[in-house]
């Protein structure tokens, strides 16, 4: 079945770089996708990337894509206290419609 | 460009009420999603509509409906509501469904 699982819990440095993980299960998603979500908001897009890409940059944030081991990471370079919020990684179902989530990674950032 | 709102911001029911939870989707989005996000769980599918059809429905019961709006807009109704109901409801907007983009969310409260 579709699943999507990421770690719950991240803890960095000021000026750090941050890595998120994911892994998926289904192997003819579309797009994957980075979303934030800050304490009672919406989720805001990232970024994402389209499943024969390796890799995909934007400014601070760097994308990895395993279409193999159907394994995705988000890196954040210079990591802020802005960026304390949780993160959550997603497919596209195989028709495009519905995204699957994962259950979020926390990322806290200490001054 | 105006994105994606969705009203109210809050709502307190209780068991066996109905609920109506609106969502204007961003210009130019033909395509509306609702996700139903309980807390400290990623967000989980409930439905899509596309011109004014539903196109596609996760695994809820039939007491979750929906409607799409001429203008792309959308409600989410839930029916017999149950304590379990009590989460943040997020709405998503799209064209050609690739970057689903999030509203801040309903956050219903079932006494």
């Amino acid at each position: 079945g579709e699943d999507v699982e990421q770690s719950l819990f991240l803890s960095v440095r000021e000026g750090d770089s941050s890595v998120i993980n994911c892994t998926y299960t289904d192997s003819s998603s579309t797009y994957l996708y980075w979303y934030k979500q800050e304490p009672g908001a919406g989720l805001q897009l990232l970024t994402y990337i389209f499943s024969n890409m390796d890799m995909k940059q934007d400014q601070r944030l760097t994308v990895l894509l395993n279409k193999k081991d159907k394994h995705l990471s988000l890196r954040i370079a210079d990591t802020q206290t802005g960026d304390s919020a949780i993160y959550f990684c997603a497919e596209n179902d195989n028709q495009g419609g519905k995204l699957i989530f994962g259950q979020g990674t926390e990322l806290s950032v200490k001054p | 460009e105006t994105g994606v709102t969705q009203s109210p911001t809050h709502l307190i029911k209780t068991r066996g009420q109905q609920v109506t939870l609106r969502c204007s989707s961003q210009s130019g989005h033909n395509t509306v999603s609702w996700y139903q996000q309980a807390l400290g769980q990623g967000p989980q599918f409930i439905f899509q509509y596309y011109r004014e059809e539903e196109n596609g429905r996760g695994n809820f019961p039939p007491r979750f409906s929906g409607l799409q709006f001429p203008n792309y807009s959308s409600e989410l109704n839930v029916n017999a509501l149950e304590l379990d109901d009590s989460a943040l409801y997020l709405c998503a907007s799209s064209s050609q469904g690739k970057e689903q983009f999030f509203g801040p969310g309903t956050r219903l409260t079932v006494l």
